[in-house]
Parts: structure tokens; C-alpha cells; sequence
């Protein structure tokens, strides 16, 4: 059993529906990130939290500590949203362990 | 504007050379990671350093090499016995600022051994 889950691998929407991504994981954290891969590969950290809620813009990031849970939204979602998004978990020791990404489309 | 810089973007090699993937980064970091990614799995850990002059195995080290001589340079050498190197291959960097840590990712190599 892979460390960090995330549900769904992929997910298609329609422009404007409102998007949850889960990540599960298993083993104690200081910290998790939400990562966003487009196409050409490169990575960009949207969110690093270790509890609570955070909001940027149209991307609503939550985490649940006790129940080892995360999930990433995207509201009011748009075709350039399209992108995977990758949940990481910093282990204590500062070790990143990624999840395997959730491919999202949304179509116009 | 500070980041980290991965060239070339695409690479090509015949089975059997060695081939070092370049990562700079200007943001003033300790600490430096190489991962691997391949299509349907996260990101693994090949090598990394926190320090110069000092680094790390991380999960799938076998058939890599890396050397930390500057802090901003953190090169990576896939060598002929890696058996399956094909892969995109990823740098990045932590560091440390005054309200805490900041994680910074590379635009990538896609690296394709024939």
C-alpha cells in the first residue's frame, strides 16, 4: 500500500462544477503540499499546510490531522485548470513522499 | 526572479553512455533534491543534500550519481547501469525564510534512452 493515495486518478468536468481531489496518507507528517504538473512537467507548489484551511483565489485546500486526510477544491473550474495534481506528505525528517497524481480535464 | 533551472528539457541518449542532467538554482537554498518520475507513479527520491560538499541516497539510488561542489549546482549523472532510464526527471529546493520553509520545483528533463 503506497504511503500517500489520492482518489481519483482521473476526473473530467465541465467548466464552473465544483472539484474535490482527496489525498489519504499513512504515516506522520509535518506538513503536506499541493502540487500542480501541467503538461510540459514542470511543478508548482499551490499549497503547503499542516492544519486547518487555506484559500487562494478559485483553490481551497483542507486538511484533517487526526484523520490523515486532505482534500484539494477548485471551484468555478476552467479548462486551464486542466493539469495533474499531486498531494505530497513531508515525513518528520523532511522527506517528501508523493502521491501518484490526479489527472483533472475540464472541458468547455 | 529566483528558481531553480534544469537543461536541456528533452535528452536523448544511446544505451550505454552516461549522461549528466544539469539543476541551478538561484534562491539562496540548502537543500536539494533529484526525483524520478515515471507515467502513474509519484515522484521518487533518487538522490539529495543538504548541504554542500554533502549528500544523500534517496529511494532508488541505484545506477545515479550526483556531486554538490556549489551550493546553487546540484548536477545529476544517469550512468549506463541504470537499467530503466527513461523517465522525467525532476530537481528542487528547500529552503528556509523567516515565516518557514519554501519548497521550489524544477521545469523538468524528460530523458529518453534508445
Amino acid at each position: 500500500k503506497n504511503e500517500v493515495e489520492q482518489s481519483p486518478q482521473n476526473l473530467t468536468a465541465q467548466e464552473g462544477e465544483f472539484i474535490t481531489i482527496n489525498c489519504s496518507y499513512s504515516v506522520g507528517i509535518s506538513a503536506l503540499h499541493w502540487l500542480q504538473q501541467h503538461p510540459g512537467g514542470g511543478i508548482v507548489s499551490l499549497f503547503m499546510l499542516s492544519s486547518g484551511k487555506k484559500k487562494h483565489g478559485r483553490l481551497i485546500a483542507t486538511i484533517n490531522i487526526q484523520e490523515k486526510h486532505s482534500s484539494l477544491h477548485i471551484t468555478a473550474s476552467h479548462p486551464r485548470d486542466s493539469a495533474v495534481y499531486i498531494c505530497a506528505v513531508m515525513e518528520y525528517g523532511n522527506k517528501l513522499v508523493f502521491g501518484a497524481g490526479t489527472i483533472l480535464r475540464v472541458k468547455s | 526572479d529566483g528558481g531553480i533551472t534544469q537543461s536541456p528539457k528533452y535528452l536523448f541518449r544511446k544505451e550505454g553512455q552516461n549522461v549528466t542532467l544539469s539543476c541551478e538554482q538561484n534562491l539562496n537554498h540548502d537543500a536539494m533534491y533529484w526525483y524520478r518520475q515515471d507515467p502513474g507513479q509519484g515522484l521518487r527520491l533518487i538522490y539529495y543534500s543538504q548541504i554542500v560538499n554533502d549528500f544523500q541516497k534517496g529511494d532508488i539510488a541505484e545506477g545515479y550519481s550526483v556531486s554538490r561542489e556549489k551550493k546553487e549546482s546540484f548536477p545529476l549523472t544517469v550512468t549506463s547501469a541504470q537499467k530503466n532510464p527513461t523517465a522525467f526527471y525532476l530537481c528542487a529546493s528547500r529552503g528556509w525564510t523567516g515565516s518557514g520553509t519554501e519548497q521550489y520545483f524544477g521545469p523538468g528533463t524528460r530523458l529518453t534512452v534508445t
